[in-house]
């Protein structure tokens, strides 16, 4: 069973550009939640996808926004990037629906600096 | 809107003592998550805890619920320097796969 993965580890940006990262879920699970970890701050809800589809949505601007393949991976894109934008990004897997648990369990998280 | 609140957010603690982390929410949640997370890391989880009277314990660690009080506690037991490390709750919101609220978390430092 492989867990959560996350790509890239570290990032780079500009401000005023756009960024795409990238999360892969555990096997089996249907249902990707992308968290944004401010220094010193605990993990803000961005939005969650469940079998495709955006499934809820926290206090973040249209500029985020997400995918979810139909393999259950997702992306989480921000445009036009902002200073405060840096934090560590986090995707969390879950199985959702009917049969689902109770476990969200979270990938390595993705650095982001925006410069 | 949910809020989560913890406290202490610093807790400097010697080896070998007890202490009892706080966790505080503000409106009726199904249930209560406990994360480690060590520096640079992501999140780790400890306990997740379903129903009122709910405790849950591994090694050192005890996690309780009390959904009336709106209350979780994590007491540390005899703590060690490999207990150092920040601690989050998180209550669940909007369902049965709602987005999980965090509190500030409560940053650990066990010194010998």
């Amino acid at each position: 069973e492989t867990g959560v993965t996350q790509s890239p580890t570290h990032l780079i940006k500009t401000r005023g550009q756009q960024v795409t990262l990238r999360c892969s879920s555990q096997s089996g699970h249907n249902t990707v939640s992308w968290y944004q970890q401010a220094l010193g701050q605990g993990p803000q809800f961005i939005f969650q996808y469940y079998r495709e589809e955006e499934n809820g949505r926290g206090n973040f601007p249209p500029r985020f926004s997400g995918l979810q393949f139909p393999n259950y991976s997702s992306e989480l894109n921000v445009n036009a990037l902002e200073l405060d934008d840096s934090a560590l990004y986090l995707c969390a897997s879950s199985l959702g629906g009917t049969s689902g648990g109770y476990e969200q369990y979270f990938g390595p998280g993705t650095r982001l600096t925006v410069t | 809107e949910l809020k989560v609140e913890q406290n202490p957010l610093f807790l400097s603690m010697q080896e070998g003592k007890n202490y009892t982390i706080y966790c505080n929410y503000s409106t009726t949640s199904d249930r209560l998550y406990w994360y480690r997370q060590d520096p640079g890391k992501s999140l780790e989880s400890l306990f997740v805890l379903l129903s009122n009277g709910a405790v849950k314990q591994e090694g050192r660690l005890m996690a309780s619920l009390d959904t009336k009080a709106r209350l979780s506690t994590l007491h540390i037991t005899a703590a060690v320097h490999d207990l150092s490390a920040t601690y989050f709750c998180a209550v669940n919101y909007g369902g049965s796969q709602g987005n999980l609220i965090f509190g500030k978390g409560t940053k650990l430092s066990v010194k010998p």
